[in-house]
């Protein structure tokens, strides 16, 4: 069975500063998608990023990025210039893309990491 | 555009008592939608998902239930509460396993 695994609980980074999220995910497919999701006090989810596996070119949304290591199974999230705005908690989440439709459903969830933004 | 609607936003129920958490889509047709819960700083866990009108899959076994009576609505119901299903219940849709999930706001439910 796929996991995913974030091995900070908790981060902090200095406004303007860049600052990385670690996620890997354990899995036998070659066709996934990898996901951040990032969820403020407020608690509404939000997508920040989406990655295909298939594609080795990293996605970028604005100041968010990733390093897709698809040989490591590895997908951090970057955040350029952070703002106060970032500060949340950020999930990294996993999709197979396989044609199991049991296994197209469900996203296997990282336990998150709180991201911290210091003025 | 789709949007996504879940009410209602914060309830208070006394254990034993029934529950209804609804979810409507907007903007889109034959969405996949599902309900996920979420303990205090824990990870979300998938509870129901569904392809399609009257077709509902759980995840997890417990007394919670659900049902799509239309196509674009989704119903998460209990006829009797207990306190261990205090949470954040969220609901959100997507179209195909490529595609993202769009969440609702969640509903803080507290069961006393």
């Amino acid at each position: 069975a796929q996991t995913v695994t974030q091995s900070q609980p908790e981060m902090s980074v200095q406004e303007a500063e860049t600052v990385t999220l670690s996620c890997t995910y354990d899995t036998s497919e070659s066709d996934y998608y990898l996901f951040w999701y990032k969820q403020p006090p407020s608690r509404q989810m939000i997508l920040v990023i989406r990655q295909e596996a298939y594609k080795q070119q990293n996605a970028t949304e604005n100041r968010f990025s990733v390093n897709f290591q698809k040989a490591a199974k590895s997908f951090s999230l970057k955040i350029s210039d952070s703002q106060l705005g970032d500060a949340a908690m950020y999930f990294c989440a996993y999709r197979s893309a396989g044609l199991n439709a049991g296994n197209n459903r469900k996203l296997i969830w990282g336990l998150g990491t709180s991201l911290a933004v210091n003025p | 555009s789709q949007t996504i609607h879940q009410w209602p936003a914060t309830l208070v129920q006394p254990v034993g008592s029934p529950l209804s958490l609804e979810c409507t889509v907007e903007g889109t047709s034959n969405p996949n939608l599902y309900w996920y819960r979420q303990a205090a700083g824990r990870g979300l866990q998938l509870l129901f998902y569904s392809v399609g009108i009257g077709q509902i899959s759980s995840e997890v076994p417990q007394n919670l239930s659900a049902s799509r009576p239309q196509d674009r609505q989704f119903i998460l119901s209990s006829k009797k509460l207990l306190l261990s299903d205090s949470g954040f219940y969220l609901c959100a849709w997507d179209r195909d396993r490529g595609s993202p999930l769009h969440f609702g706001n969640g509903t803080r439910l507290t069961v006393t």
